[in-house]
């Protein structure tokens, strides 16, 4: 059974500095994974997705995220945290065996906040 | 402007009464879901729809019912039979080609509150 996990409820960083959210995965087949961003009383807004490739993924508002097969990873980066990042961040994954009919799973979200 | 619609955003429901979340899409998307979210927490599956007049139940699909009669359309009925209600009710949708690696979209979610 595919199932994603982000470890930290919450991640605190100072604005300017760099930010980590951190995301692992269990799947079958190969991963199709995707980080969403969520802010208050709003949708969820997709950031970037891997679905081969490069394993460093660039995406929207100047995130990436490092796809580490060995460690079944897909962490979420900036290198410099501004004070509008703060809000929610879920993690999700779809098991490509199967194909396009296998659900998202999303993870439980981590709440980034980013001090002035 | 393409994108998914829900509507109301702030709904409230008396007691044992039953409501329904309307969700449309211009996109020609295929694959259809909807999502509950309790405040702080994560996303829950209700149910999805992969094609028109065909959908399956999700994770927590007991007290609600949907409907897939046109393929840009996917509402949900919260019954009376659904204990807690009381959520944030999100829908998405995406593609249905190739492997898998198909974006999903959400609309802008909707607010449920029992009175």
């Amino acid at each position: 059974a595919q199932s994603v996990a982000q470890p930290e409820d919450q991640v605190n960083v100072a604005e300017g500095n760099p930010l980590t959210v951190k995301c692992t995965y269990s799947v079958s087949g190969n991963p199709y994974l995707f980080w969403y961003v969520q802010y208050p009383n709003r949708g969820l807004q997709f950031l970037l997705k891997y679905i081969t490739g490069d394993n460093l993924v660039k995406g929207s508002y100047g995130f990436e995220a490092e796809f580490n097969k060995s460690q079944t990873s897909f962490h979420l980066k900036k290198p410099s945290a501004l004070v509008s990042d703060s809000a929610l961040y879920f993690c999700a994954v779809r098991d490509g065996y199967g194909g396009a009919t296998n659900k998202l799973i999303f993870g439980t979200g981590t709440l980034l906040a980013v001090q002035p | 402007d393409g994108g998914i619609t829900q509507s109301p955003k702030y709904l409230f429901r008396k007691e044992g009464q039953n409501v329904t979340l309307s969700c449309e899409q211009n996109l020609n998307h295929d694959a259809m879901y909807w999502y509950r979210q309790d405040p702080g927490q994560g996303l829950r599956l209700i149910y999805y729809s992969q094609i028109v007049n065909d959908f399956q139940k999700g994770d927590i699909a007991e007290g609600y019912s949907v409907s897939r009669e046109k393929k840009e359309s996917f509402p949900l009925t919260v019954t009376s039979a659904q204990k807690n209600p009381t959520a944030f009710y999100l829908c998405a949708s995406h593609r249905k080609t190739g492997l898998g690696g198909n974006t999903i979209y959400f609309g802008e979610g909707s607010w449920l509150t029992v009175v």
